[in-house]
């Protein structure tokens, strides 16, 4: 099985800040790698898919790169509602995925 | 607009079946694009994918879960479900059905239902 490690698994930033969220994969998945954004009380919903394609309908705020083992997801001028968890998925095994943990991303 | 709708019971006993149906609408689940999921969270965790369905009936599972998991479909009622057999409480979470879409040789859940939560407890 592949197993997904994102850190940190907590993140307290503030509103304009640059930040950034890594997700680690057990084996080289070359860039099957999604992000999705969680907020409380809601499904989960896609920011980036492929490792760096921006879903439609996403600010371009969110950005993601990486290929291999090692991803990122960076925000780089936190918005109030930009709060939120955020998951990592690999698809790399389509039809079978594993997510991230989750890093919880709070207001300083 | 597609929507995904979870329906089934709020709560099951140990060692029962847990049954949950996701009702389509805005959109045919008999299309051949798509494939249809359920994935599951714990209370205060993660994500967990339990498995995913095409409108054929080919299934594929999490192989944690295989053992007790079925997944079907009913394209007469454009509807996916999920049983899960001889539950305990580590089973208790908020489930979701999902869409799954391929996009550039890649998949992603695009569309999710709004979850439904099972307490699994006597």
């Amino acid at each position: 099985d592949i197993q997904m490690t994102q850190s940190p698994s907590s993140l307290s930033a503030s509103v304009g800040d640059r930040v950034t969220i890594t997700c680690r994969a057990s084996q080289s998945i070359s860039s099957y790698l999604n992000w999705y954004q969680q907020k409380p009380g809601k499904a989960p919903k896609v920011l980036i898919y492929a490792a760096s394609s921006l879903q439609s309908g996403v600010p371009s705020r969110f950005s993601g790169s990486g290929s291999g083992t090692d991803f990122t997801l960076t925000i780089s001028s936190l918005q109030p509602e930009d709060f939120a968890t955020y998951y990592c998925q690999q698809t790399y095994s389509t039809p079978m995925y594993t997510f991230g943990q989750g890093t919880k991303l709070e207001i300083k | 607009q597609l929507q995904l709708q979870e329906s089934g019971p709020g709560l099951v006993k140990p060692s029962e079946t847990l049954s949950l149906t996701c009702t389509v609408s805005g959109g045919s689940i008999s299309s051949s694009f798509y494939y249809w999921g359920w994935i599951r969270q714990p209370p205060g965790k993660g994500l967990e994918w339990i498995g995913t369905i095409y409108y054929s009936g080919s299934t594929y599972y999490n192989p944690s879960l295989k053992s007790r998991v079925t997944i079907s479909v009913d394209t007469s009622k454009n509807q996916f479900s999920l049983k899960l057999s001889s539950v305990t409480a580590a089973d208790t979470a908020l489930y979701y059905c999902a869409r799954r879409i391929a996009v550039a040789g890649t998949t992603y859940f695009d569309y999710w239902g709004q979850g439904t939560l099972v307490t699994v407890s006597s």
